[in-house]
């Protein structure tokens, strides 16, 4: 499979907990987005990245979300502390350039009880 | 900052009939995407429109960019059971990231 994988794709986890996401992208691809989307509404926008650097973190991501792409491949997305106002669906996108087609993961659904 | 709004937010179609979703941004786009999202799917990448006034068609999907390229339009024609599913457009302005609306979820009857 070459799209974009995600892991896990669900995750329960007590509030106050610490937890990480991975996304894998298009292995060609040197942009990496991370949104988050949760029932009814449109994908909302985290942070991207373009090959290792992280270019735009969106205002309304708190202190506590984090994410890196060490190598400019894989990405995670770590939640510290986590609020049950956290629980969403986790996406990664990846596409190929600035303004291209991005192509979505299947997502991490978190649930914070 | 950027707002993209989509209505209607829901329609119920029977099978055959037509469908229509708009697309409106608060400012001028550089480009709008039109995504599809399956119950329970993720978002899959429909069409990309850049020009002015331009007009794409695939199958039955007949997409729009207005002439201010502040607004879209998606249609399906004699819609099918397949079509079920939610449509987000997403705007860009020059560089800057993708900004999505909140989506149109079309039912189809059979």
């Amino acid at each position: 499979d070459t799209g974009v994988s995600q892991d896990p794709r669900h995750k329960i986890t007590k509030r106050g907990q610490n937890v990480t996401f991975r996304c894998d992208p298009i292995s060609e691809h040197n942009r990496l987005y991370w949104y988050r989307q949760t029932l009814g509404q449109g994908p909302e926008f985290l942070t991207y990245f373009q090959n290792e650097a992280q270019l735009e973190k969106s205002r309304l991501l708190s202190d506590r979300f984090s994410a890196e792409r060490p190598k400019g491949s894989f990405s995670t997305l770590e939640i510290q502390r986590t609020e049950q106002g956290d629980s969403a669906m986790y996406l990664c996108a990846s596409s190929l350039a600035p303004g291209a087609e991005a192509f979505f993961g299947q997502g991490t659904r978190l649930t914070v009880v | 900052g950027q707002q993209v709004m989509q209505i209607p937010q829901y329609q119920h179609v029977q099978e055959g009939e037509d469908f229509t979703t708009y697309c409106n941004s608060s400012t001028t786009l550089s480009n709008i995407q039109w995504y599809k999202q399956r119950p329970g799917g993720h978002p899959v990448f429909l069409i990309q429109l850049v020009k002015s006034g331009e007009v794409k068609k695939q199958k039955r999907l007949t997409f729009q960019f207005g002439e201010a390229k502040k607004n879209s339009s998606l249609h399906i024609t004699a819609t099918q059971t397949t079509d079920v599913g939610t449509y987000f457009c997403a705007g860009r302005t020059g560089y800057s990231t993708l900004t999505f609306g909140k989506g149109t979820m079309l039912l189809v009857s059979p």
